[in-house]
């Protein structure tokens, strides 16, 4: 059963923690993204891999890191350099086309 | 002026009732365009995808791309219930190897049964 999976749903963090939020897939593809998701925003890109042991920064990179050391897996870890985390965040892949598809969503708390 | 633009709404019908939603656009080399469908707290999932200009349908969903106007369309016919959801458009520069999509922020569509 091909697709995107995110974990956790569902994440707290303190204040000045660094969190990692997981995103798998198994449909082959070769591009991965991370978006985040604020109500009233739309997604915003955060970065971007079209292959293994590449990235490039998206549109709000700040505060944010990603490694690509597996095809399958683009984790993100948001640092404690990002001022204002609390949000949905989404992870994509697509295979080189400009389809994208999107995981479930981790929803992060800042308390 | 924002590079895509997309009424927030929210939009309420009837079911069983004929939805559009539209997005404008700015950047004139945009050539493909994709409607999402959102659940509330769920991933967006893709619905319709077309390059350049013309019509695409797909069951009850038309999808239409006016390049001249800058000016997108997904129509539902007969709409149901399990259309309430948010409806985002997005769209994509041609050339390279950067497939980034740039989003509107998303029609909230609600059908009444």
């Amino acid at each position: 059963d091909g697709g995107i999976t995110q974990s956790p749903k569902y994440l707290f963090r303190k204040e000045g923690q660094n969190v990692t939020l997981s995103c798998e897939q198994n449909l082959n593809h070769d591009a991965m993204y991370w978006y985040r998701q604020d109500p009233g925003q739309g997604l915003r890109l955060i970065y971007y891999s079209q292959i293994v042991n590449d990235f490039q920064k998206g549109d709000i990179a700040e505060g944010y890191s990603v490694s690509r050391e597996k095809k399958e897996s683009f984790p993100l870890t948001v640092t404690s350099a990002q001022k204002n985390p609390t949000a949905f965040y989404l992870c994509a892949s697509s295979r080189g086309s400009h389809e994208q598809f999107f995981g479930p969503g981790t929803r992060l708390t800042v308390l | 002026q924002k590079e895509v633009e997309q009424d927030p709404g929210p939009l309420s019908v009837p079911e069983g009732a004929i939805v559009s939603l539209n997005c404008t656009y700015s950047n004139s080399a945009f050539q493909y365009f994709m409607w999402y469908r959102q659940y509330s707290r769920k991933g967006p999932e893709l619905l319709m995808y077309t390059y350049s200009s013309g019509n695409k349908e797909d069951g009850r969903f038309t999808a239409q791309v006016d390049k001249s106007s800058k000016y997108i369309s997904l129509f539902i016919r007969d709409s149901q219930p399990s259309d309430s959801a948010t409806y985002l458009c997005a769209m994509s520069q041609s050339g390279g190897s950067n497939y980034k999509l740039t989003f509107g922020k998303g029609t909230l569509l609600t059908v009444n049964p």
